[in-house]
């Protein structure tokens, strides 16, 4: 089982949807979990950070997460064509280590 | 956010050639990490620093080396390029638990 899970997607939604995002890990004693925004050939930018059971919103972006699951979410409302990208989810191990998933690419066609 | 600089941001050279990737923040970031990322694939971590003096090889096995003599540069050397070594090759830096990435550098090597 990898670390950090992801469906690669890609996702498909129409602009002004809500784009769900979706992401599990392995590890119980995370404690730290965040969503990257990558373009083709751009290097990720940090859009979320998430430390709390519940929901965090920022703008269009809402991060979920459920640490008795070990689930954690990004929800994308009104997507936009520009949201097309791929969507990193990354979780702190208890380590210090952070681990990526592989990712998420995300279509927003109009 | 920290400001993250990358040089060169493109490189082509040719097979056998020594070559230093800059990577320098202006934050006093205690925490810098080296990774590589094939088109459309996974980041992998190949180097990290806790600080001055500190520096670890990531999981993916690596032939580059890097050094850490100030806070704010953390150059990665390749002392024999080859094209398996062709890459883009990603640093962060880390404040705390977020990590922010510089522009990174498309190496390709002939």
């Amino acid at each position: 089982q990898k670390e950090v899970e992801q469906n690669s997607g890609p996702l498909s939604v129409p602009e002004g949807a809500i784009a769900s995002l979706n992401c599990t890990y392995s590890d119980r004693g995370s404690q730290s979990f965040f969503w990257y925004r990558q373009y083709s050939g751009k290097s990720p930018e940090l859009i979320m950070s998430i430390y709390s059971n519940g929901d965090k919103e920022d703008g269009r972006f809402t991060a979920q997460l459920n640490k008795a699951s070990q689930y954690v979410s990004l929800l994308i409302r009104d997507s936009q064509p520009s949201d097309s990208a791929t969507y990193l989810c990354a979780v702190k191990l208890p380590t210090d280590k952070l681990i990526f998933g592989t990712g998420t690419r995300l279509q927003v066609f109009p | 956010e920290a400001d993250i600089y990358q040089t060169p941001r493109y490189l082509v050279i040719g097979t056998g050639k020594k070559i230093t990737l800059e990577c320098s923040q202006t934050m006093g970031h205690d925490k810098m990490y080296w990774y590589q990322q094939d088109p459309g694939m996974e980041l992998h971590l190949i180097h990290y620093s806790y600080g001055v003096n500190s520096t670890e090889k990531g999981d993916l096995s690596s032939e580059s080396t890097v050094s850490r003599i100030r806070t704010e540069h953390f150059p990665l050397t390749l002392e024999s390029a080859r094209p398996s070594h062709t890459s883009q090759y990603l640093c962060a830096s880390c404040p705390g638990d977020e990590q922010f990435f510089g522009p990174g550098t498309r190496l390709t090597v002939l």
